[in-house]
């Protein structure tokens, strides 16, 4: 069964950082692409990141390109996103998902 | 980028009607679409990958069409258990975006 656990969110203060953690179980991170998507509270899912089955390439899109970046562990099968200079606006619940089909419970980010 | 639309942004019907939502893609992204449903509190549930395979352990009253730009999800006999915010995403290419979401309520 696949599993994805999402961890290491937390209240920061804007232009701090922050480091998201999605431990995976039931597959390997080696075999799957795998994606960040975020919700800010009330509103709706925002893409923001995602990295290569190989794990040489990444993705994100404009919003947090340059601030943000994802990266693996595979000896963990450990997804992370490593979120800087962070903003008011990047406050919501941030989920790891593989496949659009396995997601995450996700873990709140509240940049204030 | 491709954005996506979707419309109505609420919606509400009674108990045993047919519902449906659309979504337009900015540019053609042949059936490289999938819907999910998000109850409140919980993570999003795939619905319907590839524009209308409808994924295992989902209800047949749920159905998915269209390819291009244009594309419907339709709920046939509407149960309270549907009660829920829709959204679409695009996966031709990165970034994949979503629409801003639907929401359904019952009357």
């Amino acid at each position: 069964e696949v599993q994805l656990v999402e961890s290491g969110g937390g209240l920061v203060q804007p232009g701090g950082s922050l480091r998201l953690s999605c431990v995976a179980s039931g597959f390997t991170l080696n075999n799957y692409a795998v994606s960040w998507v975020r919700q800010a509270p009330g509103k709706g899912l925002e893409w923001i990141s995602a990295l290569s089955a190989s794990g040489f390439t990444t993705y994100y899109a404009d919003s947090v390109k340059g601030r943000f970046t994802i990266s693996r562990d595979t000896s963990k099968n450990t997804l992370y996103l490593q979120m800087d200079s962070l903003r008011v606006e990047d406050t919501g619940f941030y989920y790891c998902v593989k496949d659009r089909r396995d997601w995450g419970q996700g873990t709140l980010v509240t940049v204030s | 980028d491709i954005q996506m639309t979707q419309s109505p942004s609420t919606l509400s019907a009674s108990v045993g009607d047919r519902v449906t939502i659309t979504c337009r893609a900015s540019q053609s992204i042949s059936s490289w679409l999938a819907w999910y449903q998000q109850k409140p509190g919980k993570a999003p549930k795939l619905l319907i990958y590839k524009a209308s395979t409808l994924e295992t352990g989902v209800p047949s009253r749920f159905s998915g069409s269209g390819s291009g730009t244009e594309f419907t999800l339709t709920i046939n006999s509407l149960q309270p258990a549907d009660i829920a915010t829709y959204y679409c995403q695009h996966y031709n290419n990165f970034p994949y975006s979503f629409g801003q979401g639907t929401k359904l309520e019952i009357k």
